[in-house]
């Protein structure tokens, strides 16, 4: 597609149930990046996935997060048995990944409620 | 992968004037870049500027980087009221791959 597209762009649950947030990268991206930002806090990584090669998870908070690509193309994003700390803008975006400058195009953000 | 630490973490100025923010990192880069983001959604790219590079413009925007000192500023010129946001930077490592990391950012308000 045009942009990196995140969905649903909004999400309440309650504490306890698990969710899953996609996103769906620019077309020929081989680089996706997941991010996670509190309110009035900054970036924090999560998950970078580029070409076949096995993700970097390091910034993955807990087991609970998990995140996996089919097809070097659609990601999600789970978050198992959510806490109210999870609540947060979680980011994804891509980029070309192999060659260029690797300039980053961000989706709009799922924003995740816990109640 | 590093991360770039932004100075400073909030600036307020009136419309008009221009508006410095810097980045430091810690060590050598393939490039760095600037993004910006509006009311907590998605960063926009800004500026990409390469480690062979001194100064770039785009705009109104204009950026540095001293290498030895390991440092960027991002200067907007007649800063406007729409220039309010968040604004960030990211070092990439050499090798132009892998993970781009980012600072808190700085919190650019302009008064009207």
């Amino acid at each position: 597609g045009a942009g990196v597209s995140q969905s649903p762009s909004n999400k309440v649950t309650e504490k306890g149930k698990d969710v899953e947030l996609r996103c769906d990268p620019i077309s020929g991206h081989t680089a996706l990046y997941w991010y996670r930002q509190s309110l009035g806090q900054g970036l924090e990584f999560l998950i970078y996935f580029q070409g076949n090669s096995a993700p970097d998870k390091s910034g993955l908070p807990s087991d609970r997060f998990s995140a996996e690509r089919t097809g070097g193309s659609v990601s999600t994003l789970t978050i198992q048995r959510t806490q109210q700390e999870d609540s947060a803008v979680y980011l994804c975006a891509s980029s070309q990944g192999l060659s260029g400058a690797n300039v980053l195009t961000f989706g709009a953000g799922s924003r995740l409620t816990v109640l | 992968s590093q991360q770039g630490e932004e100075d400073p973490q909030a600036l307020s100025i009136q419309e008009g004037e221009n508006a410095t923010m810097n980045c430091s990192y810690k060590t050598s880069i393939n490039n760095l870049q600037w993004y910006r983001q509006n009311s907590g959604r998605g960063l926009v790219h800004l500026i990409l500027i390469r480690s062979n590079e001194r100064e770039k413009h785009s705009g109104r925007l204009r950026v540095t980087l001293d290498t030895s000192k390991k440092s960027s500023s991002l200067l907007i010129t007649a800063s406007r009221a729409a220039d309010t946001a968040s604004y960030f930077c990211a070092p990439r490592d050499g090798g132009s791959q892998g993970n781009l990391i980012f600072g808190k950012g700085t919190k650019l308000s302009v008064k009207p």
